[in-house]
């Protein structure tokens, strides 16, 4: 199994592109999730999924889009990048109907300039 | 919505003391709390969790606790060897189902 995999690992982008994080899960998770690391604010959450065509805001949701076309992806959008936009970003996933623990991808650091 | 704060931020100690993280959550329906570790360059990886229905959890150096009534948990860590150097993060889930609500992480950091 792979896990849940993030890509790219690594990007630098200029204000006012746009670009796509790519996450997929081979686990069959319901659950999926993106956060955004900051330093000393810990892990924010921007948006979250229940399932297939079902997706919800988190904490820090704007500027950013997600959909949900399939149980295995769950991309994040970024509309137009901002420096504010600048973070570590992780993706993550579990099943749900009872308290299960997330598997984390290994993160996409994302540099707007 | 729900609140966590975890303290200290950083946290220094010899090898082979103990080791203690405390957090706090502000919604008293919250009933899941699992601990995650990060190591430089990767993504959180739980290292142990604990129900509302529970008081403590152990497993093997690890411990956590959990206090209902003054909506508090804690990571205790004795033991401590210089690979348990991350930054810890605690969480807290309202309901089955729900979303996660990370604390702002402590630095660990065990000198040999």
């Amino acid at each position: 199994n792979a896990g849940v995999t993030q890509t790219p690992k690594f990007q630098v982008l200029k204000t006012g592109q746009s670009m796509t994080l790519q996450c997929a899960q081979d686990m069959n998770h319901e659950y999926m999730s993106w956060y955004r690391q900051d330093p000393g604010m810990g892990l924010r959450l921007i948006h979250y999924s229940v399932g297939a065509g079902i997706t919800d805001q988190g904490e820090v949701p704007n500027g950013y889009n997600v959909s949900r076309s399939t149980t295995e992806d769950f991309p994040l959008r970024l509309l137009s990048a901002a420096p504010s936009q600048t973070s570590v970003y992780f993706c993550a996933s579990s099943r749900t109907g009872g308290n299960y623990g997330y598997t984390f991808g290994s993160g996409t650091r994302l540099t707007v300039v | 919505g729900e609140n966590v704060e975890q303290h200290p931020s950083t946290l220094s100690v010899q090898e082979g003391d103990s080791a203690v993280i405390k957090c706090t959550y502000s919604d008293s329906a919250s009933n899941y709390f699992p601990w995650y570790k990060q190591e430089l360059g990767k993504g959180p990886q739980l290292i142990i969790d604990i129900r509302s229905n529970v008081g403590e959890k152990k497993d093997q150096r690890i411990a956590v606790t959990l206090n209902k009534t003054a909506k508090h948990f804690s990571l205790h860590i004795t033991e401590t060897q210089p690979e348990d150097s991350a930054v810890y993060f605690c969480a807290a889930k309202l309901y089955q189902g729900g979303k996660l609500i990370f604390g702002q992480g402590t630095e660990l950091s065990v000198k040999p």
